[in-house]
């Protein structure tokens, strides 16, 4: 079966200090993963996505992540953080719709970020 | 912004009483999802389709129900809600011919007194 684990329940940082959130997964396959954003009373927002290829992507609001297979981890990352960057960020797993699998996605715990000025 | 709307938004409910919320696209997706949303869990697949009366059994799918007449829409039943279902659901959509990305929907916050 399918898992993501988000060790870091809470994080607080300065605004314009570097941000790395850790994200882990567990998974039988090539795996598809995802990191999501979410503001207080909002829906997810897709950050960015990997499916293959180059290990380190690039997403929306100047974030970035690295996959790296041999430690099943995807993890999140900002050089310069800012004010509004202050949400619940979600890593998500799963596989290509085309086979068995319809697509599902295994969710993480999510991880809060504060942003102290 | 994905074209997905929820309905309601916001509902209070009693215990043991029927309940459906609506998912609502035209993006014309062929797959779409029903999450819960609770602290401590992140979001919970309960139910998802991948197409049009074509439906399965997610993580969490005990007392709740799925149906999709349509492409468009998309509605999930609690047949006899429970305290344990209060929670923030939200509905997601993929495709037209795979599932790289998920969309999602605002979400109904649900209260079951």
């Amino acid at each position: 079966a399918q898992s993501v684990t988000q060790p870091d329940i809470h994080i607080t940082v300065s605004e314009g200090a570097s941000l790395e959130l850790r994200c882990n997964y567990s998974y039988g396959a090539t795996p598809y993963l995802f990191w999501y954003v979410q503001s207080p009373g909002q829906g997810l927002q897709l950050l960015l996505k990997y499916f293959s290829g180059d290990t380190l992507v690039q997403g929306i609001k100047g974030f970035e992540a690295e996959f790296k297979r041999s430690q099943s981890s995807f993890n999140l990352r900002k050089p310069s953080v800012h004010w509004s960057d202050a949400a619940e960020y979600f890593c998500a797993v799963g596989a290509r719709a085309g086979g068995t699998s319809y697509g599902k996605l295994t969710f993480g715990q999510g991880t809060i970020l504060t942003v102290h000025p | 912004d994905a074209g997905i709307t929820q309905s309601p938004r916001h509902k209070v409910t009693e215990t043991g009483t029927p309940v459906t919320l609506r998912c609502h696209q035209t993006e014309n997706h062929r797959y779409m999802y029903w999450y819960r949303q609770d602290p401590g869990h992140g979001l919970r697949l309960i139910h998802y389709s991948y197409g049009v009366k074509d439906t399965d059994k997610g993580e969490v799918s005990d007392g709740y129900s799925v149906s999709r007449s349509k492409t468009e829409d998309f509605l999930l039943t609690l047949e006899s809600a429970t305290s344990s279902q209060t929670s923030v659901y939200f509905c997601a959509i993929a495709g037209p011919v795979s599932t790289d990305t998920q969309y999602f929907g605002p979400g109904t916050r649900l209260t079951v007194l």
